[in-house]
């Protein structure tokens, strides 16, 4: 079945660093959003971007859907950044989620 | 403009006992989802309602039954608790079935004992 994968599976940063998130596919994409889930649980929609780059913040995500990646991008890490995030393709039948596995993020103070 | 909204945020049951769980939305979203989330997992489509008056199952149904009761309400009914059915249930809503993105109230932790 379809595939995705995230890198790296775990991080751990020092607040203020950077940091990339990769996720391949195995198929095309044609509809990919990444989520944080933070400490508390909650899902937080970051992007919705099927192609081409985006930013919001600190924050910026690029997907390359011939390449069948998505890259995202965090700048000037922050403790509230930590959490899970999630890279997840929707699936064209009912909405069906596929999620990578997750990157857990950990930015110390 | 609320979003998505969940009721209960937190639930115990004993094995066998029932409940409802709410969830509505704000967005005029045609379609919504019920998915749970277990340790270290992603989530997982129990239900999905494409449109008002429609919903169909997804990957985990059994066990669960839902009702769409018009456009901003989907409900997640549990008619005979299990522990195994012990997860955190996440409703979503989206403003077409598969195509845009998803955006998610903020759970309900369900304990079951």
């Amino acid at each position: 079945g379809i595939q995705v994968e995230q890198s790296p599976p775990d991080l751990i940063l020092q607040e203020g660093a950077n940091s990339t998130l990769r996720c391949n596919f195995s198929d095309s994409v044609n509809n990919l959003q990444w989520f944080h889930q933070n400490p508390w649980g909650q899902l937080i929609n970051l992007f919705y971007i099927p192609s081409g780059t985006k930013q919001n913040g600190r924050l910026s995500a690029t997907t390359v859907a011939t390449e069948r990646y998505s890259l995202l991008y965090i700048s000037s890490s922050q403790t509230t950044d930590s959490g899970v995030y999630f890279c997840v393709r929707i699936g064209n039948q009912g909405g069906k989620l596929i999620f990578g596995q997750g990157t857990e993020l950990s930015v110390k103070p | 403009n609320a979003g998505v909204t969940q009721t209960p945020k937190f639930q115990v049951l004993k094995t066998g006992q029932s409940m409802t769980l709410q969830c509505a939305q704000d967005m005029n979203h045609n379609s919504m989802y019920w998915y749970r989330q277990d340790p270290g997992m992603g989530l997982r489509l129990i239900y999905y309602s494409a449109s008002e008056g429609t919903t169909d199952k997804g990957e985990v149904p059994n066990g669960y039954n839902v009702s769409r009761l018009n456009k901003r309400e989907f409900s997640l009914r549990l008619e005979s608790a299990a522990p195994s059915q012990t997860s955190v249930y996440f409703c979503a809503s989206s403003f077409d079935r598969g195509l845009g993105e998803q955006y998610f109230g903020p759970g309900t932790r369900l304990t079951v004992t």
